[in-house]
């Protein structure tokens, strides 16, 4: 079955560095989304992305924030200057639109974990 | 607005037992709703959806949730606890009336544990 990869499994960073999350979505698939789950906390949606466009985001995702596909198979999340409070698991989603449309679940990857030092 | 409430944070079950997790929602349009699991060090795997066709909707592993609409419910079964059922459980909803990449609101993860 095919399978959305994340890339590294655990990424240790200086604060105020800027850090680059990769991730290689179901090849078939046109929605990405990114997430993100604090330690302890729910998992919050970040930002989605079709048509080489953001198309919603949250309010977590500020100006520090952005989201790339680079070529046809990566879909990359981008922290300018991390803080403290970046720390937390990120998963990568994407999603089928056709089919059943609207009603496609998200796969998710296995995640990256961010550690700000 | 949507959001999901898991009425319990934790759940212990002996193997062999039924498993009952719970879950409402509220969204401000025809919802759909998922039950994802997440096992140690592991990404979040679907386990069921609900999109408006049936209400009592068979998932992966012996699970099975049924749609509530009355009771803004969407809780999960299973008829037996298995060991490796062992996980946290995130119930999820997206409102089907928006765009077609709908973002998902998770609520908080009940942790399934199962005593031998």
């Amino acid at each position: 079955e095919p399978e959305v990869t994340q890339t590294p499994s655990h990424q240790v960073t200086q604060m105020g560095q800027e850090v680059i999350l990769r991730c290689v979505p179901i090849s078939n698939h046109l929605y990405f989304y990114w997430y993100r789950q604090i330690l302890g906390q729910k998992v919050e949606f970040l930002v989605s992305f079709y048509n080489n466009e953001i198309s919603e985001k949250s309010e977590i995702f500020d100006d520090q924030f952005s989201v790339e596909r680079p070529d046809g198979s990566n879909f990359t999340l981008k922290i300018r200057s991390t803080k403290l409070e970046d720390s937390a698991m990120y998963f990568c989603a994407s999603s089928d639109p056709h089919g059943q449309g609207r009603d496609q679940p998200q796969h998710f990857g296995d995640g990256t974990r961010l550690s700000i030092l | 607005a949507q959001s999901v409430t898991q009425l319990d944070s934790h759940v212990s079950v002996s193997e062999g037992t039924p498993v009952l997790l719970r879950c409402n929602y509220s969204s401000s349009y025809s919802p759909s709703l998922f039950w994802y699991v997440q096992h140690p060090n592991k990404g979040l795997q679907l386990l069921l959806k609900y999109t408006s066709a049936a209400t009592l909707v068979k998932g992966i592993n012996g699970f099975e949730a049924e749609f509530k609409k009355s009771e803004t419910s969407f809780h999960l079964t299973k008829p037996s606890a298995h060991m490796s059922d062992a996980a946290e459980y995130f119930c999820v909803v997206s409102d089907r009336g928006r765009n077609a990449g709908n973002m998902l609101t998770f609520g908080g993860g009940t942790r399934l544990m199962v005593k031998p």
